[in-house]
């Protein structure tokens, strides 16, 4: 069974550059979610994708914007970059069927930095 | 005040101690809670679900009070691989979204 895989792991960008992050789902599932770790926090909750369609979006601005993909793997876009942006994102895969019930389980995520 | 609030540490114990980590929660509506555990760096990964009627695996027993809406992490015999942050969360009923605290974060020392 596949895990949730993201890449890149590590990326830089300058303020007010476009970065896009893409996450693959594990095998079987086809609920995507985002989230988004600063240093010293816990994760926040970005946005959640099923079947193609938002489902479900945290206090973030329109610049972060995302899609899903008929295979159900996902990318989350993020418009006009600021330094607060740098923050691990990662993103969880689940099936309709358990909606994370069970817990989510997490790809390694993208380390990103603003600079 | 936050949704899911965690004392964030460090707490420093020795090999071998007992320590316990609390959690307390703001939702009424929140259904399912989890421990996570989270290494320097990396995801974080579930370490267990928690239940109303309390469950164990092995060193790790966790606690749900939702009277008091109160989560508890105990972990008996520390290692030094338990050194890690441990990050309570909530999802409520029908939702989507899980919500995490800051994290506590574990040091076991020789």
């Amino acid at each position: 069974e596949t895990g949730v895989t993201q890449s890149p792991t590590h990326l830089i960008k300058t303020r007010g550059q476009q970065v896009t992050l893409r996450c693959s789902s594990q095998s079987g599932h086809n609920t995507v979610s985002w989230y988004q770790q600063a240093l010293g926090q816990g994760p926040q909750f970005i946005f959640q994708y099923y079947r193609e369609e938002e489902n479900g979006r945290g206090n973030f601005p329109p610049r972060f914007s995302g899609l899903q993909f008929p295979n159900y793997s996902s990318e989350l876009n993020v418009n006009a970059l600021e330094l607060d942006d740098s923050a691990l994102y990662l993103c969880a895969s689940s099936s309709e069927y358990d909606r994370g019930q069970d817990g989510y389980t997490f790809g390694s995520g993208t380390r990103l930095t603003v600079v | 005040r936050k949704e899911v609030e965690q004392d964030p540490g460090p707490f420093n114990v020795p090999e071998g101690a007992t320590v316990a980590f609390n959690c307390t929660y703001s939702n009424s509506a929140s259904q399912s809670f989890f421990w996570y555990r989270q290494d320097c760096r990396k995801e974080p990964k579930l370490l267990m679900s928690v239940y109303s009627s309390g469950n164990e695996d092995g060193r790790f027993t966790a606690q749900l009070n939702r009277a008091s809406q109160y989560i508890s992490l105990l972990i008996r015999d520390s290692k030094l691989s338990d050194s890690a942050t441990y990050l309570c969360v909530v999802l409520r009923g029908g939702g989507n979204k899980l919500t995490f605290g800051t994290g506590t974060q574990l040091k076991v020392e020789l």
